[in-house]
Parts: C-alpha cells; structure tokens; sequence
C-alpha cells in the first residue's frame, strides 16, 4: 500500500509570498496518477492539477506541479488571498485505488 | 453545468443502515466512473469506493469492505451508497465525485457538497 505524506503541515505565509508545498509517496509512483485538490471551510474539494503538472480547466496559472517518482510539489508563484485554504495530493493506483495525503494547510501569516 | 447533488444522509444508530444518493446532471451520466470520498470532522480525505461506468467493476477501501455497496442508475443519473453495520468511525460528510481519466490519470474532477452520516446512540 502507498502511503503519501504532506508537509509541511501547516504553512504561514503572507499574500504576494511563494507557497511550496510537498507530498511524498512511500514507494516510486506514476507522475500521471498524482493530483491535487484544494478544499476551503465548509467547501467540497476542488481539482487543481492532475498529471502531477497539468491544471485543471480554470486553474489560474500562479499554480504548478512537478516531481517523478516519491516526490511532487505543488508551488503557487504569489499568494492570492483566495488561496488560503487545505491542499491535498491524491494517488492512484492498485490497493487501495485512490489515496490520499493528509493536507498541508496554508494559512495566512 | 455539472452538479452533483449528496441526499440521504442523518442520525443512525450504530450497527444500522444508511442508504446515500447522489443525482447527477450536466454531463453524460453512463459514461463516466464514479467514487465516494468521505471526510470525517476536522480530518482529511478518504476514498471509500469507486464504480466503473456500467456498473462492471467496483473497489472498496478495506475499511468499509464487506458493510458498503456502490451502486449507479444510469438511467436516473444517479448513484448510491449502500451502508450497513455502521460504526462510530463512519462519521464523516460523505462526497459523491466524479471520477475522470484524461491521459492515463484517474482523478476527481467535480464533487458534490456532500451530506454527513453521524453515527452514534
């Protein structure tokens, strides 16, 4: 079983800062089973990147993903105040089919 | 516009039955795989269950193997979660989501609001 782990957990950063978040998988993965969600209070999640690097439709492009293998990022270039929220990594595979990571949570400084 | 729309959930004892909707609208229903993600109070996510687009193959996570069945109806677009024997543990805002593969990536890319199951005597 893969298990992803996100960190960090919380992180405090200003508007017009950088966010560099990471999610790390327990064994080598796909980089096209690997997404990212964003969820504010009270909200369902929302798709931001699947692919580990491609945006979903309506993304702005301050968001970007990379990595291969058992690391992936998530950056967003400059904090919108719209952007303070929960970030989650996603995985797809074999046992179970989707995992999750725990969340960082970026809030703001 | 898509929608995903959660109904059914509520107060049950533990040991009971619970069964959740979804209905869908907005898109061609029969042609996509669809999951229930569920998320307990001030936790993260968790995938509960998945189901290929005519209802051919099904997954569970092993925490809910053997209680849960995920069913669909494509000809109301909707979806269903069958619960039984629920625990305390099952608390949470169940999610329904649709499950799209672009490329060889399977993610969610719409959910609905949820609707929460709390379970507790």
């Amino acid at each position: 079983e893969i298990v992803l782990t996100q960190s960090p957990g919380t992180l405090s950063l200003s508007p017009g800062e950088r966010a560099t978040l990471s999610c790390r998988a327990s064994q080598s993965v796909s980089s096209i089973s690997l997404a990212w969600y964003q969820q504010k209070p009270g909200q369902a999640p929302r798709l931001l990147i699947y692919g580990a690097s491609s945006r979903a439709t309506g993304i702005p492009d301050r968001f970007s993903g990379s990595g291969s293998e058992t690391d992936f990022t998530l950056t967003i270039s400059r904090l919108e105040p719209e952007d303070f929220a929960v970030y989650y990594c996603q995985q797809y595979g074999s046992s179970p089919l989707f995992t999750f990571g725990p969340g960082t949570k970026v809030d703001i400084k | 516009e898509v929608q995903l729309v959660e109904s059914g959930g509520g107060l049950v004892q533990p040991g009971g039955s619970l069964r959740l909707s979804c209905a869908a609208s907005g898109f061609t229903f029969n042609t996509y795989r669809m999951s229930w993600v569920r998320q307990a109070p001030g936790k993260g996510l968790e995938w509960v269950s998945y189901i290929s687009s005519s209802s051919s193959t099904l997954h569970y996570a092993d925490s809910v193997k053997g209680r849960f069945t995920i069913s669909r109806d494509n000809a109301k677009n909707s979806l269903y979660l069958h619960m039984n024997s629920l625990r305390a543990e099952d608390t949470a805002v169940f999610h329904c989501a649709r499950v799209n593969y672009v490329s060889g990536s399977y993610h969610f890319d719409y959910w609905g609001q949820g609707t929460l199951v709390t379970v507790s005597s």
